[in-house]
């Protein structure tokens, strides 16, 4: 598998229900992050858990961090139909924090 | 305050020709980076600039490449000659270092078409 890998790669869910993406990650990091992308537009940075966390919640995103699986979830409580991204995580490493990407996760919330 | 930004959104180029990508960076970050999407894989790490000198060029994939940050403000990617296989998505991000953080904000990315 890939590091940062994501699970499931494509997610279709109805407004108002819950989506909850997974990462999973070889190496040791410093923390992981979560981006989001629209369609045509570039990434943003929704959340960081740190390597020493376990849970971390900002409003509807709640990324929680097993480092000895080496795994993340992403869990957006309440979806809307502008939560329509892709969703990747990425982990950051060494002492100039390398990054790295996984696939993503498309996310589909239809209205 | 300006994001980062990147020019062009969408270039079409023919196999064999020259393209030039540029970002602007987040006006004060020290770091730039490049990286690039093919489609349907993963979002691949290509160069790390610290102001204006490289700190990590693992990812260019080969000599087609050249990146540069002269002065340290906007950087370039060259793509020269381009070949079908470059066509993707290239983001550029910044960071400004603090406290153990390293937050990378990206540009909207430049999706280059080589037919």
């Amino acid at each position: 598998s890939q590091q940062g890998e994501e699970d499931p790669q494509a997610l279709s869910i109805q407004e108002g229900e819950n989506a909850t993406m997974n990462c999973s990650y070889k190496t040791s990091i410093n923390n992981l992050q979560w981006y989001r992308q629209n369609s045509g537009r570039g990434l943003v940075h929704l959340i960081l858990i740190r390597s020493n966390e376990r849970e971390k919640h900002s409003g509807r995103l709640r990324v929680t961090l097993d480092t000895s699986k080496k795994s993340s979830s992403l869990l957006i409580t309440a979806s809307r139909a502008a939560d329509t991204a892709s969703y990747f995580c990425a982990t950051y490493s060494g002492g100039y924090q390398k990054v790295t990407f996984g696939i993503g996760t498309k996310l589909q919330v239809i209205p | 305050e300006a994001g980062v930004t990147q020019f062009p959104s969408h270039s079409v180029i023919e196999k064999g020709q020259t393209v030039t990508l540029r970002c602007d960076p987040i006006s004060g970050h020290d770091n730039l980076y490049w990286y690039r999407r093919v489609m349907g894989k993963e979002i691949k790490f290509l160069l790390h600039f610290v102001k204006e000198s490289k700190q990590d060029e693992s990812g260019m994939p080969n000599n087609r490449f050249l990146a540069e940050r002269t002065g340290g403000t906007y950087s370039t990617l060259k793509v020269q000659p381009a070949e079908l296989e470059d066509s993707g998505v290239y983001f550029c991000a910044s960071s400004q270092v603090a406290s153990g953080k390293n937050i990378q904000y990206f540009g909207a990315g430049t999706r280059l078409s080589v037919l």
